[in-house]
């Protein structure tokens, strides 16, 4: 069972470039989002979806984009990298009206 | 925004001792989640609570949902090495949707042999 899948694990960047975090689930979840985790912060939502075609903006969205073509993928844009955003991504998922989401394993990004 | 106040930052234990952590808020609260974290991995969900006073458990794990609603706490028992990570509370207030859940910033559990 695959559960969530996010790539790549580890990334690094220049300031400035563009890339973009893939993440994918295979449990036919509606809800999906993205969290950045960084010392001290525990974990801050950065945009979500509620289905394909719906995205929503979380408490840290600026500089970040994402879209929701299919039920089974999230990707999320960075268009200018900043090394503020330098973190830990997590994807995650859950069925619809469940709130216990599923996490995968995290890409771990550095700016430079 | 809202903030969810986790107690304590880190704790560091001795193996078989009894460990204890909680999740305050100023603000209501219908759902509290317990998860946890292993270093290089994501959260996994430990605990669920929907309902004021619930007490819910998972092994040597005892969770509790405050009777306010403001609160909730996290009980392990006979700790284990195993037991070592990052444990977060998630509180999801009236009326959101999942899109409001809120994380605390984490207890670091280390267990001394």
């Amino acid at each position: 069972n695959a559960g969530v899948t996010q790539t790549p694990k580890f990334q690094v960047l220049k300031t400035g470039q563009s890339m973009t975090l893939q993440c994918a689930q295979d449990m036919n979840h509606e809800y999906m989002s993205w969290y950045r985790q960084d010392p001290g912060m525990g974990l801050r939502l950065i945009h979500y979806s509620v289905g394909a075609g719906i995205t929503d903006q979380g408490e840290v969205p600026n500089g970040y984009n994402v879209s929701r073509s299919t039920t089974e993928d999230f990707p999320l844009r960075l268009l200018s990298a900043a090394p503020s955003q330098t973190s830990v991504y997590f994807c995650a998922s859950s069925g619809t009206g469940r709130l216990d989401q599923y996490f995968g394993a995290g890409t771990r990004l550095s700016v430079l | 925004g809202q903030q969810l106040n986790q107690s304590p930052q880190s704790m560091f234990i001795q193996e078989g001792e009894d460990v204890s952590m909680n999740c305050t808020s100023s603000s209501i609260f219908n759902t509290w989640l317990w998860y946890k974290q292993d270093p290089g991995e994501g959260p996994v969900l430990l605990i669920a609570l929907y309902k004021a006073g619930e007490l819910t458990s998972n092994g040597r794990l005892t969770a509790q949902f405050g009777i306010t609603r403001k609160d909730s706490f996290l009980n392990i028992s006979a700790s284990i090495p195993s037991d070592v990570g990052i444990y977060f509370c998630a509180g999801l207030n009236y009326g959101g949707s999942q899109g409001n859940l809120i994380f605390g910033k984490g207890t670091k559990l280390s267990v001394k042999p």
